[in-house]
């Protein structure tokens, strides 16, 4: 079955550090991939996507590239800020379908 | 501009009773789902439905039930809590895929607590 892997968390970065966010997947076709990101007391929102191999999706600074040869999706910002700490889920969802599969989440706290 | 809302946003229940946690959203979506979250899990899915009147199972469906009547609403049941349902719960709508690969839109959660 279709499964999401992320790296293990928490994640501690001190502000304008450079954050690397791996996620790998394994799905039968050609999958959409997404990564959301959950503040605090808040529900998830969307941050990027991607849907056909090689697409880059970028938002506030951050961006994922759809890596098709190696199943991979990994989360990139060049300097985050501490407005950044959340948790970050990685997901997937199979072509012609609208169910979402869920990596377990990373916890990113940035220190000032 | 309300989106997906969830109500309560907190609930304490004794081990046994019985409640339904409401989710409404107001974008004419076709699809709704319900997720848990637990620590180190992610999010799983609960029961989905493709639009009103159709409901199908996710990956954790035991001890809930959904029912869509409407486009609108999508209500999760739990008929005897039990503490393993002690969670978070989100619920999400997107428009179908005739309108394409359009994204899932949370609500901000219900902390569901069993004692």
């Amino acid at each position: 079955g279709n499964s999401v892997t992320q790296m293990e968390g928490p994640v501690t970065l001190s502000e304008e550090a450079f954050l690397t966010i791996n996620c790998t997947y394994t799905a039968t076709g050609y999958p959409s991939l997404f990564w959301y990101v959950q503040y605090p007391g808040e529900g998830l929102q969307l941050l990027l996507k991607a849907t056909k191999a090689d697409d880059k999706g970028s938002n506030k600074g951050f961006e994922a590239t759809y890596r098709k040869e190696t199943t991979s999706f990994h989360l990139e910002k060049g300097s985050v800020q501490v407005s950044d700490s959340a948790v970050y889920f990685c997901a997937l969802r199979s072509q012609g379908a609208q169910k979402l599969v869920f990596g377990q989440g990373t916890r990113l706290t940035i220190n000032p | 501009n309300a989106g997906v809302t969830q109500t309560p946003k907190f609930q304490v229940l004794k081990t046994g009773q019985s409640m339904t946690l409401q989710c409404a959203q107001d974008m004419n979506h076709e699809y709704m789902s319900w997720y848990r979250q637990d620590p180190g899990m992610g999010l799983r899915l609960i029961h989905y439905s493709v639009g009103a009147g159709i409901t199908d199972q996710g990956e954790v469906p035991n001890g809930y039930n959904v029912s869509r009547s409407t486009t609108e609403d999508f209500p999760l049941r739990l008929l005897s809590a039990a503490p393993s349902q002690t969670s978070v719960y989100f619920c999400a709508s997107s428009s179908g895929p005739r309108v394409g690969n359009q994204p899932q839109h949370f609500g901000d959660g219900t902390r569901l607590s069993i004692l």
